[in-house]
């Protein structure tokens, strides 16, 4: 049964990079597959990140593109998330989550991992 | 980028049905899905595509559509339904989450 595992600091400096590793167990990043992280806020909303393919493509929500970036690593059956510049507003949750889609207008996530609280705290 | 709105809330009492809708602009071109999320936990899938039923998701949660609104379907609902409910969609730039919904079973 393939599982999600997000890791990474859990306390970043406003200003500084959070990074974050979802470790994929069970099963491969596999071509079938987009991979995505999603964060929830304190007060409960979610917001999709952005997402990669195995090969490498991306795409990324356009409200955070000019600070994130998301990269794979296929031996390690990994994918990665960066987001720069963070702020008191970038606290939330962080989930990495895999994608089924039929096309790129039907995608839904299948799989999450349990999360991972970052705070922006100097 | 569009907007996906729900109810922030909806009481029933166990063993009647719960309706959560979720409405926006692109639906009727766009599929939706819907998530349960518990505290403290990730959210769950428990429809795709309008109407489909992951494998372990019982058969007392059905989606449908009509128009611009969407909507969850909780049949004969039972404590452990109490959760927080978020649709989604997408379009070929994003993806679109609603503000949520949270069941409370009476």
């Amino acid at each position: 049964q393939v599982q999600l595992q997000e890791s990474g600091p859990g306390l970043v400096k406003p200003a500084g990079t959070l990074s974050l590793t979802c470790s994929v167990s069970g099963g491969y990043i596999s071509s079938s597959h987009w991979w995505s992280w999603v964060r929830q806020f304190p007060g409960k909303g979610l917001e999709w990140i952005g997402e990669i393919y195995a090969t490498g493509g991306t795409k990324y929500n356009p409200s955070l593109e000019s600070r994130v970036t998301i990269s794979v690593d296929r031996a390690k059956n990994q994918f990665s998330l960066i987001l720069r510049s963070v702020n008191a507003a970038d606290r939330a949750i962080y989930f990495c989550a895999r994608v089924d889609y039929t096309n790129s207008l039907v995608r839904w996530f299948d799989l999450w991992g349990h999360g991972t609280l970052v705070t922006v705290t100097s | 980028s569009f907007e996906l709105t729900q109810p922030p809330s909806v009481s029933v009492s166990p063993g009647q049905t719960a309706t959560i809708t979720c409405s926006g602009d692109p639906l009727p071109k766009q599929f939706a899905c819907w998530y349960q999320q518990k505290p403290g936990q990730a959210p769950v899938l428990v429809i795709y595509k309008d109407s489909e039923r992951p494998s372990g998701i019982p058969e007392r949660f059905s989606g449908s559509t009509s128009g611009t609104t969407v909507t969850l379907t909780i049949s004969g609902v039972q404590a452990e339904d109490e959760a927080d409910y978020y649709c989604q969609s997408a379009d070929i730039n994003t993806v679109v989450f609603g503000g949520g919904t949270k069941l409370t079973v009476l």
